[in-house]
């Protein structure tokens, strides 16, 4: 079955430092991954995807990520965190269902970051 | 330009009680998908749908009920709230395998 795991639930940064939020993976077909973030109160905004082209994938607000089939990860980082940064962030993973393709979620990361 | 729309916001049911929580998107998006999110817990799928006549069981689909007449529309029924189904629910639309999109959410209590 397919499944997401999100290592660590929270992870706090100072501003200006690394972010780093790992996600690793299961899939019964080639995955199609994506970051998703939430901000309080309200619903989540695609971050970037990996669709099966390169596997460093770029995305708003300075994040990426990269995919890695020999790892079965797909950690996302930003180099410089900024006090905007403070979010829930969801990995999710499109894997195949009955009829189609289902949208899988972690169980998410809550990042702080310190000023 | 809508997008996902969910209605209502919030809502107070009473225990045994039922509702229909409401999805419409205006995208002419084949995936319509329902999820509830409890703390620490992430998102879970309840039910999901490929196309207008088709849905399928998700992760956590007990207590809950769906249809899909129309490819704009996808409501979740629940039929006999119980505590347990206090949580925040998403509904969420992609064209295919790909991206979804969010609605704002509706923040449930059942007391």
């Amino acid at each position: 079955a397919q499944s997401v795991t999100q290592l660590g639930s929270h992870v706090s940064v100072s501003e200006g430092a690394l972010v780093l939020l790992r996600c690793n993976y299961s899939s019964s077909v080639p995955p199609y991954l994506f970051w998703y973030v939430q901000y309080p109160n309200q619903g989540l905004q695609l971050l970037l995807k990996y669709t099966s082209a390169a596997t460093l994938v770029k995305g708003i607000n300075g994040f990426e990520a990269e995919f890695k089939k020999s790892e079965t990860s797909f950690h996302l980082t930003k180099p410089s965190a900024h006090m905007s940064d403070a979010a829930e962030y969801f990995c999710a993973v499109s894997d195949r269902g009955t009829g189609g393709f289902k949208t899988i979620f972690g169980a998410g990361t809550r990042l702080f970051v310190k000023a | 330009n809508a997008g996902v729309t969910q209605t209502p916001k919030f809502r107070i049911l009473k225990i045994g009680q039922s509702m229909t929580l409401q999805c419409a998107q205006d995208m002419n998006h084949n995936y319509m998908y329902w999820y509830r999110q409890d703390p620490g817990m992430g998102l879970k799928l309840i039910y999901y749908s490929v196309g207008a006549g088709i849905t399928d069981k998700g992760e956590v689909p007990n207590g809950y009920n769906v249809s899909r007449s129309t490819t704009e529309d996808f409501p979740l029924r629940l039929e006999l709230a119980a505590p347990s189904q206090t949580s925040v629910y998403f509904c969420a639309s992609a064209g295919g395998r790909t991206e979804a999109f969010f609605g704002q959410g509706t923040r449930l209590t059942v007391v």
